[in-house]
């Protein structure tokens, strides 16, 4: 079945440093990755669309400066913390259209910034 | 707007009973639905897809239902066992091209 990537698992960063999560689609292409954040004891929120070859749509109230998202081809999709704050600590989760239109989830990466 | 409402936020059940899981959405013109479910600090499992066009789909001891005209998806986990013990999320998508909205999830406990 379709397979999706992700990594690191959890990392833990230095407050002002960035941080890059990739996700890969391992065995079909991927022209549309989503990112999605979860904060603990909520539900998952939509950061942003990523499609190959454009720019990300990010959703309101997400600074494109400070989470950006490049997909450049059509297996990886990157999203790079930039500049992070301990509130940017969270669970962040990309997400891949998988063929038979369903979704395929990465395993999803724990961010501590301290 | 389309909301996706989950009932429960949590759930203890007893190792063996049945039991059911239920979503709802304010907008019936859905594309599909999906159930997932989810383990603490680690991703999402889907579980099953439902198209709009469906009324169930089974997988093992799942069965998901879907009433598009009420706005209504139940999850019925059968014979319940611990390792079942965790979120589990419904989505819904309106249109092929759009993302998932999510519910908040019900927090399922499976007592042994």
């Amino acid at each position: 079945g379709a397979v999706v990537s992700q990594h690191p698992s959890w990392v833990i960063c230095k407050s002002g440093t960035s941080v890059k999560i990739e996700c890969r689609s391992l065995d079909f292409q991927a022209t549309t990755m989503f990112w999605y954040r979860q904060f603990p004891k909520q539900s998952l929120m939509l950061m942003a669309t990523s499609n190959e070859g454009s720019k990300a749509t990010y959703e309101q109230g997400v600074e494109k400066d400070k989470f950006l998202i490049n997909h450049a081809s059509l297996t990886l999709s990157t999203l790079t913390v930039t500049s992070a704050h301990p509130e940017d600590s969270s669970f962040y989760i990309c997400s891949a259209r998988s063929p038979g239109d369903g979704y395929t989830f990465g395993s999803g990466t724990r961010l501590t910034v301290v | 707007k389309q909301e996706v409402t989950q009932i429960p936020a949590a759930l203890s059940v007893p190792e063996g009973e049945n039991l059911v899981l239920n979503c709802s959405f304010t907008d019936s013109a859905i594309y599909n639905l999906q159930w997932f479910r989810q383990d603490p600090g680690k991703g999402l499992t889907s579980l099953l897809l439902i198209q709009s066009s469906q009324r169930e789909q089974t997988s093992g001891r799942l069965n998901a239902s879907l009433d598009k005209s009420s706005g209504r998806s139940t999850l019925y986990i059968a014979a319940s066992q611990p390792g079942d013990s965790a979120t589990y999320l419904c989505a819904v998508k309106e249109d092929s091209n759009y993302q998932l909205i999510w519910g908040a999830g019900t927090k399922l406990i499976i007592k042994p």
